[in-house]
């Protein structure tokens, strides 16, 4: 069964503690994107990479941090630097023009 | 730089009515162009693209739009809504290319009343 997989769906966080997110894909696609989702704002791209050890800055890179060891793997880790990190987070994959989205997670600081 | 405009944060239709959806974007190059699907808590399907050849374009679940170059319009449509339409909707573009980066409208939340 092929897909994106974020893990887990619902996560909760105290602030000033770094958090990792989850992204697995079994599409065998190259180039994987984090995107942050915040209400009337739409999808602000965080990081993107388009092959392994390898990953670019987005629009709003600061606070997060990536790694891209493996193909199929490309977790994203929300620092306590950033300053507002209660969001809903989608991960997506291409290959091609159009990007294929994971359910997403959501993510609540207090 | 690409933007894209969706007009109408909020959309209400009756159950059986025409479902517009507007979208319009700006690019200095010819664009890929997206419409994207959301229920809650979930993540974004593809409704339909256009990159390029025929200007109307259909999609899933009875969604079309057309590519309108001169008036940079990416409206969506569809002839008669469903109360499963109810969903939030995001328009998209793309140079395409190798970092293929999409850049997205603020949404339009389509409610459909019985």
């Amino acid at each position: 069964d092929g897909g994106i997989t974020q893990s887990p769906k619902y996560l909760f966080r105290k602030e000033g503690q770094n958090v990792t997110l989850s992204c697995e894909q079994n599409l065998n696609h190259d180039a994987m994107y984090w995107y942050r989702q915040d209400p009337g704002q739409g999808l602000r791209l965080i990081y993107y990479s388009q092959i392994v050890n390898d990953f670019q800055k987005g629009d709003i890179a600061e606070g997060y941090s990536v790694s891209r060891e493996k193909k199929e793997s490309f977790p994203l880790t929300v620092t306590s630097a950033q300053k507002n990190p209660t969001a809903f987070y989608l991960c997506a994959t291409t290959q091609g023009p159009e990007q294929y989205f994971g359910p997403g997670t959501r993510l609540t600081v207090t | 730089a690409q933007s894209v405009t969706q007009l109408g944060s909020h959309v209400s239709v009756s159950e059986g009515a025409l479902v517009l959806l507007r979208c319009n974007y700006s690019s200095s190059v010819p664009p890929y162009l997206f419409w994207y699907v959301q229920y809650p808590n979930q993540g974004l399907q593809l409704l339909l693209k256009y990159t390029t050849g025929a200007t109307l374009v259909k999609g899933i679940n009875g969604f079309e739009a057309e590519f309108k170059k001169s008036e940079t319009s990416f409206h969506l449509t569809k002839p008669s809504a469903h109360m499963s339409d109810a969903a939030e909707y995001f328009c998209a573009v793309s140079q395409g290319g190798a970092t293929n980066k999409l850049i997205f409208g603020t949404g339009t939340l389509l409610a459909v009343q019985p």
